[in-house]
């Protein structure tokens, strides 16, 4: 079945960049997602990606998708304090474009001053 | 405007109870989801509804139930509670143009003892 696999932890020193990776079985995923969630709140989408693109930059922010190896990555540059969060990566379930979505099990990024 | 509103945001329910978790939104979109948060498992979907009067299974619909009451609002009813439904749990709505833009309300944090 549809899977997204990420890694639990990262922590990086303030001004670093930090990069954020996630897999996913589904290739017939039009969008992949990446939320970021604060202590105590719900998720809020920070950026997306659709299927037919490489890359995307948004600010700090680089996603980076490897459609071959099924392979997305969230890069954010100069990372700050209030970085600190919990991010998911997510597909769409399906080919569809539904709010129904796989998310993995979220990377908590841990930024010291 | 605020936006996704869940309540209780706390409760602590012995074995077997029931309880009913609200959720109501403001922002007029037509699709709502109720999704469960787990350590290490990232977010599941329970039961989606596309619009006013429908309602589908998700992932893991076991032991809950769903009313969508009107077009604001979503509840989840859980009949007769066990410790494996101890989570978070999160109501979430989407604009049918960007439907994989979900946005969260803050959560409400379930103990089954």
């Amino acid at each position: 079945g549809e899977d997204v696999e990420q890694s639990l932890f990262l922590s990086v020193r303030e001004g670093d960049s930090s990069v954020i990776n996630c897999t996913y079985t589904d290739s017939s995923s039009t969008y992949l997602y990446w939320y970021k969630q604060e202590p105590g709140a719900g998720l809020q989408l920070l950026t997306y990606i659709f299927s037919n693109m490489d890359m995307k930059q948004d600010q700090r922010l680089t996603v980076l998708l490897n459609k071959k190896d099924k392979h997305l990555s969230l890069r954010i540059a100069d990372t700050q304090t209030g970085d600190s969060a919990i991010y998911f990566c997510a597909e769409s379930s399906g080919s569809s474009n539904t709010g129904k979505l796989i998310f993995g099990q979220g990377t908590t990024l841990q930024v010291k001053p | 405007n605020a936006g996704v509103t869940q309540t209780p945001k706390f409760q602590v329910l012995k074995t077997g109870q029931s309880m009913t978790l609200q959720c109501a939104q403001d922002m007029n979109h037509n699709s709502m989801y109720w999704y469960r948060q787990d350590p290490g498992m990232g977010l599941r979907l329970i039961y989606y509804s596309a619009s006013e009067g429908t309602t589908d299974k998700g992932e893991v619909p076991n032991g809950y139930n769903v009313s969508r009451l009107n077009k604001r609002e979503f509840s989840l009813r859980l009949e007769s509670a066990a410790p494996s439904q101890t989570s978070v749990y999160f109501c979430a709505t989407n604009p049918p143009n960007r439907a994989g833009e979900l946005f969260f309300g803050e959560g409400s944090r379930l103990t089954v003892l």
